[in-house]
């Protein structure tokens, strides 16, 4: 099925720095979505991003879509402690698009 | 507030027991997952549907088995529970129609099998 490599696996930050999340893909993709999950928490959907070098802001949050729409990155700018969770990209594949796989997701942790 | 409701939250359960986990949506969603996640770790696909009378195996294996005979409802059956099925289950569904494929998840099914 398809495949997803997400990076980094954790990263800690003090509270005002910038993170940024990536996922790379060895085939090209229809679209990508992403999600947050607070700890103890379920994800929750973020955004999806489908146009060839797409950007979209929400926020401090800024989601790329690469030219070759095979990786996209997610940038978090002056982080605050409210975004600590997990990170995660997630790609339609199968035969109609119908699966949802995720990336293993990066864990964000923020000192104050 | 998204509508789809597991049932239970948190389950401790002999091994050899049978269990249904219940997953249930009242979006009208098309299709529809079962993930298994361990405490801080990524989210493996186990089951999916997309629509009724449909379910297909995701990408890690699992001894669970699945039915979809009603749009709204999922569940998920464990013949005979082991230690090693300990972890915490997430039902989500999503709308095949158009581009929009939100999912939309449950509060997740925490189970200890002793």
């Amino acid at each position: 099925g398809q495949q997803v490599m997400q990076i980094p696996q954790y990263q800690h930050v003090q509270e005002g720095e910038d993170f940024t999340t990536y996922c790379n893909s060895s085939t090209t993709l229809s679209n990508i979505q992403w999600y947050k999950q607070r700890p103890g928490g379920h994800p929750v959907f973020l955004i999806q991003l489908v146009k060839s070098g797409e950007v979209k802001k929400q926020k401090r949050l800024t989601f790329q879509f690469g030219e070759a729409k095979k990786n996209s990155s997610l940038h978090i700018t002056a982080t605050q402690t409210t975004d600590v969770g997990t990170y995660f990209c997630a790609v339609n594949s199968g035969g109609s698009n119908y699966k949802l796989t995720f990336g293993k997701g990066t864990l964000l942790t923020v000192n104050p | 507030e998204a509508d789809i409701y597991q049932t239970p939250r948190y389950l401790v359960i002999g091994t050899g027991k049978k269990i249904t986990l219940e997953c249930s949506q009242t979006m009208g969603h098309d299709k529809m997952y079962w993930y298994q996640q361990d405490p801080g770790m990524e989210l493996h696909l186990i089951h999916y549907s997309y629509g009724v009378n449909s379910t297909e195996k995701g990408d890690l294996s699992s001894e669970s088995t699945v039915s979809r005979i009603r749009t709204e409802h999922f569940p998920l059956t464990l013949e005979s529970a082991r230690p090693s099925h300990t972890s915490q289950y997430l039902c989500a569904s999503s709308s095949r129609a158009g581009m929009n494929t939100e999912a939309f998840f449950g509060q997740g099914t925490r189970l200890t099998v002793v």
